[in-house]
This record gives C-alpha cells, sequence and structure tokens, in this order.
C-alpha cells in the first residue's frame, strides 16, 4: 500500500531555531500533501495544504511566514517552522493524496518540542 | 460549513465488551467519510471508509454505516480488545481535498 515518511519524528530544539520536517511519498507521486498539527488530546487542524510545483494555500490563522511549506517535487514537501518559539510546540502530521477518489495516507508525525 | 462531531470520551470498556462511537456530520452533498485510529505517540492510520450513502466499511472487526438520512457513521465493534486501545477519529472528506476530523474519542480497554 501507499506508504508516507515523515521525518524527523521528534525535535527537541531552543526557542529561535528553525526546524524542517519532511513528508515523502515513498512509493506513489503526491501532487498534494496536507499538513495538520494536532495539540495534546485535541484533534488534527488543517494547516495547509501543498501542491507541487505552486504556493501552499494556508489555513485562516496559520501564518505563512511563520510556517513555510515547500512542494518542490511530487514525493516531497517539507514545512518549515521558522524561528520557532515554545507555543509551537506540538504534533504535526503529514498525509498525501494517491488520488482524487482514494483516502488520504498519513506519516506517522512530528512530535516538536520548543524550550 | 462542514463539520463532523463525535461522542466525548473517554470510552472504558471491558474486554470483549461491545463498543459504539457515535459520529455525527453535517455537510452539503455527499462527502466520503472515515474513521481513523490512533494509538498513542503514533500517527493515524486509515481503519474504515464510506464514499456513499447506505455503503459499510468494515476492518479489523470493527463497521461503521453510511445513514444520510440520519448523517451518521457510527463506529462498532461487537467484541473489543486490549489492543483496541486507541484514539478514534471520525472524518469526512470531499473529492480531492483535506479531511475534516472530529474531536477524537479515546477508548480505554481493560481485561
Amino acid at each position: 500500500g501507499a506508504v508516507v515518511s515523515q521525518h524527523p519524528s521528534r525535535v527537541i530544539c531552543k526557542s529561535g531555531t528553525s526546524v524542517k520536517i519532511e513528508c515523502r511519498s515513498l512509493d506513489f507521486q503526491a501532487t498534494t500533501m496536507f499538513w495538520y498539527r494536532q495539540f495534546p488530546k485535541q484533534s488534527l487542524m488543517l494547516m495547509a495544504t501543498s501542491n507541487e510545483g505552486s504556493k501552499a494555500t494556508y489555513e485562516q490563522g496559520v501564518e505563512k511566514d511563520k510556517f513555510l511549506i515547500n512542494h518542490a517535487s511530487l514525493t516531497l514537501s517539507t514545512l518549515t517552522v521558522t524561528s520557532a518559539h515554545p507555543e509551537d510546540s506540538s504534533f504535526y502530521i503529514c498525509s498525501a493524496l494517491v488520488g482524487i477518489e482514494q483516502p488520504q495516507h498519513f506519516g506517522d508525525g512530528t512530535r516538536l518540542s520548543i524550550l | 460549513g462542514n463539520s463532523v462531531t463525535q461522542m466525548e470520551g473517554p470510552v472504558t470498556l471491558s474486554e470483549e465488551a461491545f463498543l459504539t462511537i457515535n459520529c455525527t456530520y453535517t455537510a452539503t452533498g455527499y462527502p466520503s467519510l472515515f474513521w481513523y485510529v490512533q494509538y498513542p505517540g503514533e500517527g493515524l492510520q486509515l481503519l474504515l471508509k464510506a464514499t456513499k450513502a447506505d455503503d459499510k466499511g468494515s476492518n479489523k472487526g470493527f463497521e461503521a454505516t453510511y445513514r444520510k438520512e440520519t448523517t451518521s457513521f457510527h463506529l462498532e465493534k461487537g467484541s473489543v480488545q486490549v489492543s483496541d486501545s486507541a484514539v478514534y477519529f471520525c472524518a469526512l472528506q470531499y473529492a480531492g481535498t483535506a479531511l475534516i476530523f472530529g474531536k477524537g474519542t479515546t477508548l480505554s480497554v481493560s481485561s
């Protein structure tokens, strides 16, 4: 089946650091990937839709200059949290669309902790 | 707007008990409906799906039926196991778009 690899799985870093999270589709091409954020014991909230070769579409309230998304190839999307602060600590999960009528496949998520 | 409402948890059951987790949705048109499961410290796994009214999704003993008349997609399992302990998310999706999730329901099964 379709596999999505997300890396790193866990990051702990100091405030002010920029952190890059990668989301790769291993055995299929994904023109569209999604980035979600999950706070402890809460649901997943869509942050942005990442389309290969074009600018990401951000949800209302998500700072595009804070959360930089690059989808440079059909198998890789990256989320960079710039100048991270403790309030950015969260669980970030990506997903990829295999096809229009197919369910999304999720990465294992990245737990980001900013000290 | 489109939304998904799940029953509040946590749900605490003994092994072999019957499970129901209620899910209702608000949407226009005909979205696909999903149940995802999240084990502690892990990402999301697709549990089952249904793409049109009256479809029944099933997997690993779990079932859910797409009920358009009641806008529901309740998750059921006849006999739960300790290994079923996890957070369950109901979600809807229109073709090619992002998922809209419910808040999740924590299931805890004890032996």
